[in-house]
């Protein structure tokens, strides 16, 4: 089973502020998904095939990466920014990340 | 449009069996895999299983000896069952589409499950 760990776990970000959240897997991977996730609601489909955003995602999001090491970046975090993401990885058993809660400061 | 809903029985007593239904519309089961992923209160999301297109299953090898996924495609229903609940199986249990491009792209608004006497 690929575990992917995720860090930081928590962080706290300034509007404006560019925010990075890596997530690395214990096995090479093909590509990363990410997942944003708010308080009460399901997780959404947000970086699909390491780089590319889901639709109706802002472009200051991006991500990254190849192998075993992953990373979104915000650039400008803005307060609806605010949520915890998840990485997740296809290769059977499908696993996630144990997730980055992001809070604005 | 692609939708899924999750429905089931609140609370179950541990040991007991649990039974949820996925009820999907937009899309057909037999072009289309549907995974299980639970969010136990306050934690992360765990893949639980899938069935593919063709019927066939995958399972998180820690529930495989309790776990069974089925479907009716008549219904456009996809069924999960796991036996001998725990309190640790309390979770939100979401239904989602998979892709291979697109991940998990559509999700239902999950149910949860509470396991307790």
């Amino acid at each position: 089973e690929i575990v992917l760990t995720q860090s930081p776990t928590t962080m706290t970000a300034s509007p404006g502020e560019k925010v990075t959240i890596t997530c690395r897997a214990s096995s090479s991977v093909s590509y990363m998904h990410w997942y944003q996730q708010k308080p009460g609601a399901s997780p959404k489909p947000w970086i699909y095939e390491t780089s590319k955003l889901a639709s109706g995602v802002p472009d200051r999001f991006s991500g990254s990466g190849s192998g075993t090491s992953y990373s979104l970046t915000i650039n400008n975090m803005e307060a609806e920014d605010a949520a915890t993401y998840y990485c997740q990885q296809w290769n059977y058993p499908w696993t996630f990340g144990g997730g980055t809660k992001l809070e604005l400061k | 449009q692609v939708q899924l809903k999750e429905s089931g029985p609140g609370l179950v007593q541990p040991s007991q069996t649990l039974s949820l239904t996925c009820t999907v519309s937009g899309f057909s089961l037999t072009s289309n895999s549907v995974h299980w992923v639970r969010q136990p209160p306050g934690k992360g999301l765990e893949w639980v299983g899938a069935i593919w297109s063709g019927g066939s299953t995958d399972y998180n090898s820690a529930l495989k000896s309790r776990l069974s996924i089925s479907r009716d495609t008549s219904k456009s229903q996809v069924f999960l069952k796991m036996n001998s609940l725990q309190t640790e199986d309390t979770a939100i249990y979401f239904c989602t589409r998979w892709s291979l491009d697109y991940g998990f792209a559509y999700w239902g608004q999950g149910t949860l499950v509470t396991v307790s006497s």
